[in-house]
C-alpha cells in the first residue's frame, strides 16, 4: 500500500521569498515520487521526479526536491518565488516497476498563492 | 511527437446521457491510465490497460463506468446514465511499459452533468 500526505492545502508567500511544500508518503517498497503542476483548467506538467540515485532532484522552473527516507519525505523547494508560480501542486508516489503497483497515489493538492 | 491527446476537452451532459472520453496514447504507447480529479480534490487512479486488456481497473465505480483499449483508435472511457456527482477532470496517462517513470498526462477531459 502506498499513500501521500501534502501539508498545507493552501500556501502564500511573498514574491522572491522562499517557497516551501510539504509531502509526506508511505510505501512498503522503495518508491518513485513526483512532484507535478496544474495551471487553472488545465492538465498535468511534470516538475521534477525520484527514481533512484541521487536524493536531491532539480526540476524545471528552479524548484527542486530532496528525497528523504528517514524521514519518509519528499518536500518542494524554490529559493525565490515568481508571480507565475501561483498554481496547484501535486506530490505523488508510485512503486518501483515489478512490484505490480505502478500505477500514480497522489496527495490532495496543495494551492501556492504568490503576494506581490 | 504528439503529446497524449484527449477529446472533448469539454463535455456537457444531462442527467442520465452517457459520457464517451477519448484518450490517445503517444505514439508507441501501449499502456494507458485513466485518473478523476474530483473539484478542490487530488487525483484518483480509475483503470489501466493495455492494447484489448484491462490490467487494474479497483479504482473505477463499479456501476455505470465502463473502459476499453481496442486494438485500434484510442482508449475510451464510458459513463453510462450520468448523474451530477460525475462531474470531474477526466485525465489519462500514457506509457510504453508499466512504469511511471514514463508516463505523460494528457490535458484532460471537463465533464460537467447538468
Amino acid at each position: 500500500a502506498q499513500s501521500v500526505t501534502q501539508l498545507g492545502s493552501h500556501v502564500s508567500v511573498s514574491e522572491g521569498a522562499l517557497v516551501l511544500l510539504r509531502c509526506n508518503y508511505s510505501s512498503s517498497v522503495p518508491p518513485y515520487l513526483f512532484w507535478y503542476v496544474q495551471y487553472p483548467n488545465q492538465g498535468l506538467q511534470l516538475l521534477l521526479k525520484y527514481t533512484t540515485g541521487a536524493t536531491l532532484v532539480k526540476g524545471i522552473n528552479g524548484f527542486e526536491a530532496e528525497f528523504k527516507k528517514s524521514e519518509t519525505s519528499f518536500h518542494l523547494t524554490k529559493p525565490s518565488a515568481h508571480m507565475s508560480d501561483a498554481a496547484e501542486y501535486f506530490c505523488a508516489v508510485s512503486q518501483t516497476i515489478g512490484f505490480g503497483n505502478e500505477k500514480f497515489t497522489f496527495g490532495t493538492g496543495t494551492r501556492l498563492t504568490i503576494i506581490p | 511527437n504528439a503529446g497524449v491527446m484527449q477529446n472533448p476537452r469539454h463535455l456537457v451532459r444531462r442527467r442520465g446521457q452517457e459520457a464517451r472520453l477519448r484518450c490517445s496514447p503517444m505514439k508507441g504507447h501501449s499502456h494507458v491510465y485513466w485518473y478523476r480529479q474530483l473539484p478542490e480534490e487530488g487525483l484518483k487512479f480509475m483503470v489501466y490497460l493495455q492494447k484489448e486488456n484491462i490490467i487494474d481497473e479497483s479504482g473505477m465505480p463499479k456501476e455505470r463506468f465502463s473502459a476499453e483499449f481496442p486494438k485500434e483508435g484510442p482508449s475510451i472511457l464510458r459513463i453510462q446514465q450520468v448523474v451530477r456527482g460525475d462531474s470531474a477532470a477526466y485525465f489519462c496517462a500514457s506509457s510504453p511499459d508499466r512504469s511511471t517513470d514514463t508516463q505523460y498526462f494528457g490535458p484532460g477531459t471537463r465533464l460537467t452533468v447538468l
